[in-house]
């Protein structure tokens, strides 16, 4: 497809286990953005991969959560030992960046973590 | 920690009346500004950005910075019950990683037929 793709779109889980959420950003953005939103709350930005820089971990709450972009592509964001304040929506974004692009984010539809 | 600070609301406003939100940021380096519209349930899109100082129009959208002031607002002229979202403002932060977008919490506005 041709925007931004999040999996899973929802995810239930029971309090202490692992989750991983991935995202597929457009072809050829080379940024790419992974941010929590919890209910009726702003976006919380987590962390941020530009090319292949070392990421902007800053925004990540804990050391439970980490994060990867595999090729400059696909990225994954993993929380260990999930706690029920981590239930919200993980939005993933990506920009084109570079010459040209405004900075416009476009977003996926998001992944809604359930922690039990 | 750099922020970005809107008014939550809700801001009420009739149906063709001018909706005015507000925003500031505290990274005077700030070099690019972004209004985004988040309906219920869905994920955010962009409306406007700005990045020199003064306004910016677009249709009935118009964005003022004053970098000076730390301050970003969004005009919505003439506004319509369809405009009834929360409406996000974000700005870029400048780190060794490269450029962070931030967003502040939002503000919803409720536009009355």
């Amino acid at each position: 497809g041709a925007g931004v793709s999040q999996s899973p779109s929802n995810k239930v889980t029971e309090k202490g286990k692992d989750v991983e959420l991935r995202c597929d950003p457009i072809s050829g953005h080379t940024a790419l953005y992974w941010y929590r939103q919890s209910l009726g709350q702003g976006l919380e930005f987590l962390i941020y991969f530009q090319g292949n820089s070392a990421p902007d971990k800053s925004g990540l709450p804990s050391d439970r959560f980490s994060a990867e972009r595999t090729g400059g592509s696909v990225s994954t964001l993993t929380i260990q030992r999930t706690q029920q304040e981590d239930s919200a929506v993980y939005l993933c974004a990506s920009s084109p960046r570079g010459q040209g692009s405004n900075g416009e984010l476009f977003f996926g539809e998001g992944s809604r973590l359930t922690v039990l | 920690q750099k922020e970005v600070e809107q008014n939550s609301g809700p801001l009420s406003v009739p149906e063709g009346a001018i909706a005015s939100l507000n925003c500031t940021y505290s990274d005077r380096g700030s070099q690019s500004f972004f209004w985004y519209r988040q309906y219920s349930g869905k994920s955010p899109e962009l409306i406007m950005f700005i990045y020199s100082n003064g306004d910016k129009e677009d249709g009935r959208f118009t964005a003022q910075l004053n970098k000076a002031s730390q301050y970003v607002s969004l005009l919505i002229r003439d506004s319509q019950p369809s405009d009834s979202a929360t409406y996000l403002c974000a700005v870029t932060h400048n780190n060794q990683a490269g450029t962070a977008l931030i967003f502040g919490k939002g503000t919803t506005l409720s536009v009355s037929s």
